[in-house]
C-alpha cells in the first residue's frame, strides 16, 4: 500500500505557467486536501474535498484551483504561476469513518516560481 | 482570530526530557493533534488528545487542558532521531485543522 503520493517531487516553473500537481491516495479515504507550508508559518490549508465530486476553499484557495473527479485524486492546479506561489505542497487525506479523523501527508511538491 | 503557539526552537540533550508547549485560541474546539516532520519529509501523526488529561504513547506523552487553551508534547529517554520539527494543530468548529508554525527540537549527544 502506497499511501498518498505526489508528484512531481519538485519543479521549478517560469512565472505566468500553468502548472498542475497530482496526488493520488490508494486508502479509500473521502477527505482530501491540499496544504503549502512555508518557512516560519504553519501549514496553511488551499482547498479541501470532504467527498468525491465536491470541493471546498480553505485559508489560502486564491490562485488556485481543484477538481476531485473520483475518491482517489485530487490535482491542484496553478492557473498562472506567480512567485509567491513558492512553497512546499502537501497532499493529505483523511478518514471520517475513524475515531480521530486524522490527517495523512503525501511525501510533498517542492515548487519554486521564477 | 485563530492562533496556536508554540516555541519556534528548543535545544535539549540525548537521554533527556523535553516538553513542548502548545497554546491555542481557536473558534471551537474538536480535538488538538501533534505530528512530528523530519527536515524535508512529511508531516506524521503522533498524538490525538480531545478529553483532559494525560495520553501515554511510549517515550511520547501529550497532555490537554481545554479550560487553559494549553497542550504539551512530553518526549522522553531523547534519541537523536528525535531532532525533528513538531507540529502542533487544533481541529476547530468547522473541523478544519488550525496549524501551529511548529517547534524545531535540536538534539545534542
Amino acid at each position: 500500500i502506497a499511501g498518498i503520493t505526489q508528484a512531481p517531487t519538485s519543479q521549478i516553473l517560469a512565472a505566468g505557467r500553468r502548472m498542475t500537481l497530482r496526488c493520488t491516495q490508494d486508502m479509500r479515504h473521502n477527505a482530501m486536501y491540499w496544504y503549502r507550508q512555508d518557512l516560519g508559518l504553519g501549514l496553511r490549508l488551499i482547498h479541501y474535498s470532504n467527498t468525491a465530486g465536491t470541493t471546498g476553499k480553505g485559508e489560502v484557495p486564491d490562485g488556485y484551483s481543484v477538481s476531485r473527479a473520483n475518491t482517489d485524486d485530487f490535482p491542484l492546479t496553478l492557473a498562472s504561476a506567480v512567485p509567491s506561489q513558492t512553497s512546499v505542497y502537501f497532499c493529505a487525506s483523511s478518514d471520517e469513518q475513524g475515531a480521530t479523523d486524522t490527517q495523512y501527508f503525501g511525501p510533498g511538491t517542492r515548487l519554486t516560481v521564477l | 482570530g485563530q492562533n496556536i503557539d508554540q516555541p519556534t526552537e528548543m535545544t535539549a540533550t540525548e537521554g533527556a526530557i523535553v516538553q513542548i508547549n502548545c497554546t491555542y485560541q481557536t473558534s471551537g474546539f474538536n480535538g488538538l493533534f501533534w505530528y512530528q516532520q523530519h527536515a524535508g519529509e512529511a508531516p506524521t501523526f503522533l498524538s490525538y488528545n480531545v478529553l483532559d488529561g494525560l495520553e501515554e504513547k511510549g517515550r511520547f506523552s501529550s497532555f490537554l487542558s481545554r479550560s487553559k487553551g494549553y497542550s504539551y508534547l512530553l518526549l522522553k529517554e531523547l534519541q537523536m532521531k528525535d531532532s525533528a520539527s513538531y507540529l502542533c494543530a487544533v481541529r476547530d468548529s468547522n473541523y478544519q485543522l488550525i496549524w501551529g508554525a511548529g517547534t524545531k527540537l535540536i538534539i545534542k549527544p
